[in-house]
C-alpha cells in the first residue's frame, strides 16, 4: 500500500544552520506530494506540494523537489531561523484514491539561538 | 476568513461519558475529515465523508462515529470515550470532484483527554 517515511527527530540547529528533512514514500501511480508544517499548538498548514516528476515546491524560504526515481522528496532549507521551529510532515496523495491523505510520522525541528 | 474551526479546543472526561467535537468549514468544501495524531505515529485518518450524508471509515474508526447532515459541519462523537482516545484529533477539509493535488484546511485541534 501507500505509504510516508520520514526521518526520526528531533532535528536541532543552531540559528542560520542548512536544513534537511527526508522524506521517502512507496506509491503506485503518481501521487502528489506535500510538506506540512504544525507550529506549537496550532493545526497543519500546507508549506508546499508537488504534483509530478522533477517539480520543485518552495514557499517561505523552504524547498523540496519530486524524485520519482528515488522516490523521495526531501525538504531543504539552506539558513533556518528559530521561528522555524515546529513538526514538519510529509504527506502524500495517490492518484487513484484522490481525496485521501497519507502522513509520516513527523520530524521534531528545534532552532536554537 | 476562509477557515476550518474545532470545538472544544481541550476537552478532559471520563471513561464512557459520551462527547462531541465539532467542526465546521466556510469553503463549500466537499470533502471532510477527522485525524488523531498520536506521538510517533503522525497522523491518522478515523472517518471521512465525501459529501452530505456520505460517509466511510479512514484507518482507525474503531470507537468513533460521524454524521454529515450539513456540508459546513462534520462532527465526531464518541459514545462511550475509553483512555485509548486521549489523543490530538484533527477536522480537515478538502474541495472534491478527482484533483488530487489540492491541499487540505485543517483545524486547530481538539486536545481530548480521557481518564
Amino acid at each position: 500500500g501507500n505509504s510516508v517515511t520520514q526521518m526520526e527527530g528531533p532535528v536541532t540547529l543552531s540559528e542560520e544552520a542548512f536544513l534537511t528533512i527526508n522524506c521517502t514514500y512507496t506509491a503506485t501511480g503518481y501521487p502528489s506530494l506535500f510538506w506540512y508544517v504544525q507550529y506549537p499548538g496550532e493545526g497543519l498548514q500546507l508549506l508546499l506540494k508537488a504534483t509530478k516528476a522533477d517539480d520543485k515546491g518552495s514557499n517561505k524560504g523552504f524547498e523540496a523537489t519530486y524524485r520519482k526515481e528515488t522516490t523521495s522528496f526531501h525538504l531543504e532549507k539552506g539558513s533556518v531561523q528559530v521561528s522555524d521551529s515546529a513538526v514538519y510532515f510529509c504527506a502524500l496523495k495517490s492518484s487513484y484514491n484522490t481525496d485521501k491523505l497519507i502522513f509520516g510520522t513527523g520530524t521534531r525541528l528545534q532552532v536554537f539561538p | 476568513e476562509a477557515q476550518v474551526t474545532q470545538n472544544p479546543r481541550y476537552l478532559i472526561t471520563v471513561t464512557g461519558k459520551k462527547l462531541t467535537v465539532t467542526c465546521s468549514q466556510n469553503m463549500n468544501h466537499e470533502y471532510m475529515s477527522w485525524y488523531r495524531q498520536d506521538p510517533g505515529l503522525g497522523l491518522r485518518q478515523i472517518y471521512y465523508s465525501m459529501n452530505v450524508e456520505v460517509t466511510d471509515k479512514g484507518d482507525v474508526p474503531e470507537g468513533y462515529k460521524v454524521s454529515r447532515k450539513e456540508k459546513r459541519n462534520f462532527p465526531l462523537i464518541l459514545e462511550s470515550p475509553s483512555p485509548n482516545q486521549t489523543s490530538l484529533y484533527f477536522c480537515a477539509s478538502t474541495p472534491s470532484g478527482g484533483a488530487y493535488y489540492n491541499e487540505q484546511f485543517f483545524g486547530p485541534g481538539t486536545r481530548l483527554t480521557v481518564l
